[in-house]
């Protein structure tokens, strides 16, 4: 069974700090994606990172495919309020027949 | 062009009773899933429906069962309802078969079993 663990489950910053949310594992997986989901709606995709190693910016956010593809960070830089939402790591399985779910990210950015 | 939509939103039961959630997804998607989300946890596996068929289910009890109608619209049936089922039921529609493909997901439909 593939799992997907993600640290810290609740992070609380004030406007402007930098955060790091990591997505651990002992299996590969063939893609990595993040998610944010919001109260009230479903998660809606961030990105998907393929290649170990690889990174990707989204503005402010900068998302790393580890380089044994078994782990992946999302770091914010000078977080505002309306990155405030629950973010998800989600891997694909090398058979890219099953999505997994890491258990979660609570932020909480205060203005 | 129109999300994900689910239905009902909320849904009481109570234990015992059987649930149906309804999905339908986004126009010229043929592959659904639906995920279970405890009360602020990550999405666990459900079921997997493509071109009206099951594709994979994950680790859950035979009492949640669904099907997928020829519109690629889809009904999530949970007979003899448990308490530790209240959760957010999501359901995702893709462009393409595979997990690999960007999922868009709904809403959701929140049950609530007492």
């Amino acid at each position: 069974t593939q799992l997907l663990e993600q640290s810290p489950q609740f992070l609380s910053i004030q406007e402007g700090e930098n955060l790091t949310v990591y997505c651990n594992s002992s299996s590969v997986f063939s893609s990595l994606q993040w998610y944010r989901q919001e109260p009230g709606e479903g998660p809606v995709l961030l990105v998907t990172v393929v290649t170990g190693g690889e990174v990707k910016k989204l503005k402010r956010l900068t998302f790393q495919f580890g380089d044994a593809r078994k782990d992946s960070s999302l770091h914010i830089t000078a977080a505002q309020p309306g990155d405030t939402g629950l973010y998800l790591c989600a891997g694909v399985g090398a058979a890219g027949n099953k999505l997994t779910f890491g258990g979660g990210t609570r932020v909480l950015v205060k203005p | 062009e129109a999300g994900v939509t689910q239905s009902p939103t909320h849904l009481i039961k109570t234990r015992g009773q059987q649930a149906t959630l309804r999905c339908s997804p986004i126009s010229g998607h043929t592959s659904v899933y639906w995920y279970q989300q405890a009360l602020g946890l990550g999405l666990q596996f459900l079921l997997w429906y493509d071109e009206g068929e099951e594709r994979n289910r994950g680790n859950f009890p035979p009492r949640f069962s669904g099907r997928q109608f020829p519109n690629y619209s889809s009904e999530l049936n949970v007979n003899a309802l448990e308490l530790e089922d209240s959760a957010l039921y999501l359901c995702a529609s893709s462009l393409v078969r595979g997990h690999q493909e960007t999922q868009y997901f709904g809403p959701g439909t929140r049950l609530l079993v007492l």
